[in-house]
């Protein structure tokens, strides 16, 4: 069974603050997803990374695909209160195009 | 444009009874997706269509399970004899690009 582990899973921090969730797995995933989640709603596509060592930003977010395609990280810089949500990540696995499995998620809440 | 519907958006039933959960894709979008998500978890893969095929049934828990897409547009879960530990949130995705899923608001199954 493959698995994709968040940490941490609850994150209370400050507005202007830096935080970083990690995603990992002991199986290799062909890419990882990270999508976001507000209440009541379903999971937003953030980002897609493919290729081992990946580096993608996207405004204050930093996602990164580690070498060996078993991790991932995200990285928020200087937090707002509108980056609360359910964050989740989310990967295919080698032998799957289209069966996402997903971690368990970090939620955050950035206070003003 | 519009996004993945789902209905009902809530639906409480008495232990035992059949549920139908409909999903209403994004136009033109092939590919179906039903998840099941548990509170404060991420999505858990349950059933897979290309068109109107059923391509992977294999995340639907047991036989009282079933979905189907008969035209290759909207899609029905259906749940018989339900149990209370069916009660979670029922999401729908639906995709052109099969990494880039889009997800319904979900169906809250409440099993009393």
């Amino acid at each position: 069974t493959q698995l994709l582990e968040q940490s941490p899973q609850f994150l209370s921090i400050q507005e202007g603050e830096n935080l970083t969730v990690y995603c990992n797995s002991s199986s290799v995933f062909s890419s990882l997803q990270w999508y976001r989640q507000e209440p009541g709603e379903g999971p937003v596509l953030l980002v897609t990374v493919v290729t081992g060592g990946e580096v993608k930003k996207l405004k204050r977010l930093t996602f990164q695909f580690g070498d060996a395609r078993k991790d991932s990280s995200l990285h928020i810089t200087a937090a707002q209160p509108g980056d609360t949500g359910l964050y989740l990540c989310a990967g295919f696995p080698m032998d799957s195009s289209y069966k996402l499995i997903f971690g368990s998620g970090t939620r955050l809440l950035v206070r003003p | 444009g519009a996004g993945v519907s789902q209905s009902p958006r809530y639906k409480v039933t008495k232990r035992g009874q059949d549920v139908a959960l409909r999903c209403d894709p994004i136009s033109g979008h092939v590919s179906l997706y039903w998840y099941r998500q548990a509170l404060g978890q991420g999505p858990e893969f349950l059933t897979y269509f290309n068109y109107e095929a059923q391509q992977d049934k294999s995340g639907l828990p047991n036989d009282r399970f079933s979905a189907e897409r008969p035209e290759g547009s909207i899609s029905t879960l259906t749940i018989q004899r339900t149990e209370q530990r069916d009660s979670a949130m029922y999401r729908c995705a639906s995709s052109f690009l099969a990494y880039e899923q889009y997800f319904g608001p979900g169906t809250r199954l409440t099993v009393t």
